[in-house]
């Protein structure tokens, strides 16, 4: 079973200071990688993609992958109250054998405090 | 108007109804996904289609079934609903080739009493 966890938090962090949410997965052989903001009662919307180890930025988004150690993670630079909601880690299904979709943690809780 | 479109957005049922969650879509993405949401469980994935002819059971599919009805829609139906279908739904879509990002829909709130 393909796994992928996160701190369920909740991870409070002050306005203007960093936010640095993590993520592990159990498949290596995964390619895609995700992370969604869910503001709570609507749907997840799509913040950051990374398929390649490194760094990528987006503006204040920034995703970090690390294939080897199986671990992805998103920085968020001068939080804003706005940014409190869950954010969601997400991975590929298919790694060659045909299956599709997408495996999602359960979400880390993030409070941006005024 | 939404690109990603759920119907109905609320629903209460009773425990043995047969019930169909409607999606449809105007991305013109190829690829389909129904996902149910329970507090604490996170996102599942229930079906998944690569386009009309070729549907594909997820994580979790007992107790459900789908349809593809064209490359635009999408619909759930649970034969017989049962109190622990009670969650949020969500309807998903994805492009064959490149990032295979996935956009949501609205999501369906469904309660079986």
């Amino acid at each position: 079973q393909k796994e992928v966890e996160q701190n369920s938090g909740p991870l409070s962090v002050p306005e203007g200071a960093i936010a640095s949410l993590n993520c592990t997965y159990s498949d290596r052989v995964s390619q895609s990688f995700f992370w969604y903001r869910q503001y709570s009662g609507k749907s997840p919307e799509l913040i950051m993609s990374i398929y390649s180890n490194g760094d990528k930025e987006d503006g204040r988004f920034t995703a970090q992958l690390n294939k080897a150690s199986q671990y992805v993670s998103l920085l968020i630079r001068d939080s804003q109250p706005s940014d409190s909601a869950t954010y969601l880690c997400a991975v590929n299904r298919g790694s060659g054998g045909g299956a599709d979709g997408l495996t999602f943690g359960k979400g880390t809780h993030l409070i941006i405090q005024p | 108007d939404a690109d990603v479109t759920q119907t109905p957005r609320n629903r209460i049922t009773k425990t043995g109804k047969r019930i169909m969650l409607e999606c449809s879509q105007t991305k013109g993405h190829d690829r389909m996904y129904w996902y149910r949401q329970d507090p604490g469980l996170g996102l599942r994935l229930i079906y998944y289609s690569f386009d009309v002819k070729d549907i594909n059971k997820g994580e979790i599919s007992d107790g459900y079934s789908v349809s593809r009805q064209a490359q635009a829609k999408f619909s759930l139906s649970l034969e017989s609903a049962i109190p622990n279908q009670t969650a949020l739904y969500f309807c998903a879509t994805s492009d064959t080739t490149g990032a295979r990002e996935a956009f949501f829909g609205q999501g369906t709130r469904l309660t079986v009493v």
